[in-house]
């Protein structure tokens, strides 16, 4: 049972130069979440997906883009990216109606 | 203003000893849950304990409770009996906002646990 997964694990981009986050998890969760992790700032909100076909902003979306490919898989976009975009990535599911997220192990971004 | 305060950037305990590591919230919900999540060196979140704020009951897991003050607004993480391995980032985090299925969770910045053998 691999829970939430994600790939890559470390990126890194040149200013301007675009790349999408995959996350998947098999768990048969319908809620997916997009969370960044800044030294000092604990982990933000970008973006999440509380079913299918449904998408809605965190607390810093700017800058991201996501699908809902399906209820499996999660993706994040960074379609022009920015120093400012160094962080690590963490995806999380959990199902509706409970109250535990589950986290992948991150993917740790680069942005020069 | 903060959602979450972790006011503990760092603590240092001695082994085998127990601690409490901080939380205080600001929410105007009635409803809301109150988390604890673990994050090693090797950068993943690991879940260790869940309140919600109707819960009587301080919650528990093992060597984890919850020490859930709704008037004073605080949620603290105890762990009894630290060990080695409980050195790591621990983060509380808290679910506003009941509504189904937007289980959204704003974290804390964090205390570093140092375990001294």
């Amino acid at each position: 049972n691999a829970g939430v997964t994600q790939t890559p694990k470390f990126q890194v981009l040149k200013t301007g130069q675009s790349m999408t986050l995959q996350c998947a998890q098999d768990m048969n969760h319908n809620s997916m979440y997009w969370y960044r992790q800044d030294p000092g700032m604990g982990l933000r909100l970008i973006y999440y997906s509380a079913s299918e076909g449904t998408t809605d902003k965190g607390e810093v979306p700017n800058g991201y883009n996501v699908s809902r490919l399906n209820k499996r898989e999660f993706s994040l976009r960074l379609e022009s990216a920015a120093p400012s975009q160094t962080s690590v990535y963490f995806c999380a599911s959990s199902e509706q109606g409970t109250d535990t997220q589950y986290f992948g192990p991150g993917t740790r971004l680069t942005v020069l | 203003a903060q959602k979450i305060t972790q006011t503990q950037p760092g603590m240092f305990v001695q082994e085998k000893e127990a601690v409490t590591l901080d939380c205080t919230y600001d929410t105007s919900d009635q409803s809301y849950g109150l988390f604890w999540y673990k994050q090693p060196s090797s950068g993943e979140m690991i879940f260790l304990i869940y309140q919600g704020s109707y819960d009587e009951q301080n919650a528990t897991e093992g060597r984890y409770s919850l020490n859930f003050q709704k008037a004073r607004k605080s949620a603290n993480l105890v762990i009894s009996a630290s060990q080695l391995g409980d050195s790591a980032m621990y983060f509380c985090a808290m679910r506003e906002d009941p509504n189904f299925g937007n289980e959204k969770l704003t974290f804390g910045t964090g205390t570093r646990l140092t375990i001294i053998p």
